[in-house]
């Protein structure tokens, strides 16, 4: 099984900030099957990031994937007040799929 | 529109059975994968398994296999998940997605609105 392990645990910033998130594999994803959800609290998570770099439909372009292999990251270029969420990580290229524990993005 | 609808809301007791329902709608239902997705209060997202409706192949993660069973019944376009006996800690809010493509190897880009378990004597 692929544990995902994603940091920081917490990330604290403003507004208009640039915020980068970090998911690290236990061992190579194939084909970059990575993806990144958004989750805000009461909803089901929401995809952003396929493929590893792939922005799902009606994803906004301060959204962006990047990575191969075992190291993967999204960056949020200018945080939006709607971002403030906690963001998951998954590999679904090797049985069992795996999720990240997740990363929160709070209001500093 | 292509959505998933998920049962309601369930309170149980330990060593009850429980069976919820996922009803996909706006595309063809036993073409594309169902997986499953538990979150437990104030927790993460963990993979269950997932399902192709077609010819009911079933995939589980170690974690839940025995623990849970996946189905669907395509002639009503509706996946499940169900226990035979529950236990607290199946306290959780469910998940079921639909991936993107209609392959195993897809991001769910379909959810469900999730249902509510909750287990308690």
């Amino acid at each position: 099984e692929i544990v995902l392990t994603q940091s920081p645990g917490t990330l604290s910033l403003s507004p208009g900030e640039r915020a980068t998130l970090f998911c690290r594999a236990s061992q190579s994803v194939r084909s970059s099957y990575l993806a990144w959800y958004q989750q805000k609290p009461g909803q089901a998570p929401r995809l952003l990031i396929y493929g590893a770099s792939n922005r799902a439909t009606g994803i906004p372009d301060r959204f962006s994937g990047s990575g191969s292999g075992t190291d993967f990251i999204l960056t949020i270029s200018r945080l939006e007040p709607e971002d403030f969420a906690v963001y998951y990580c998954q590999q679904y290229g090797s049985s069992p799929w795996t999720f990240g524990q997740g990363t929160k993005v709070e209001i500093k | 529109e292509v959505q998933l609808v998920q049962s309601g809301a369930e309170v149980k007791k330990p060593g009850e059975s429980l069976k919820i329902s996922c009803k996909g709608s706006g595309y063809r239902f036993d073409s594309y994968w169902i997986g499953w997705v538990r979150q437990m209060p104030g927790k993460g997202l963990e993979w269950m398994g997932i399902i192709y409706p077609g010819d009911s192949d079933t995939r589980y993660s170690p974690s839940f296999q025995g623990q849970v069973t996946i189905s669907a019944d395509k002639s009503i376009s509706t996946a499940y998940l169900q226990w035979s006996g529950l236990k607290a800690s199946d306290t959780a809010m469910y998940y079921c997605a639909r991936p993107k493509a209609a392959a195993a190897y897809a991001a769910f880009d379909i959810w469900g609105q999730g249902t509510m378990v909750i287990v308690s004597s």
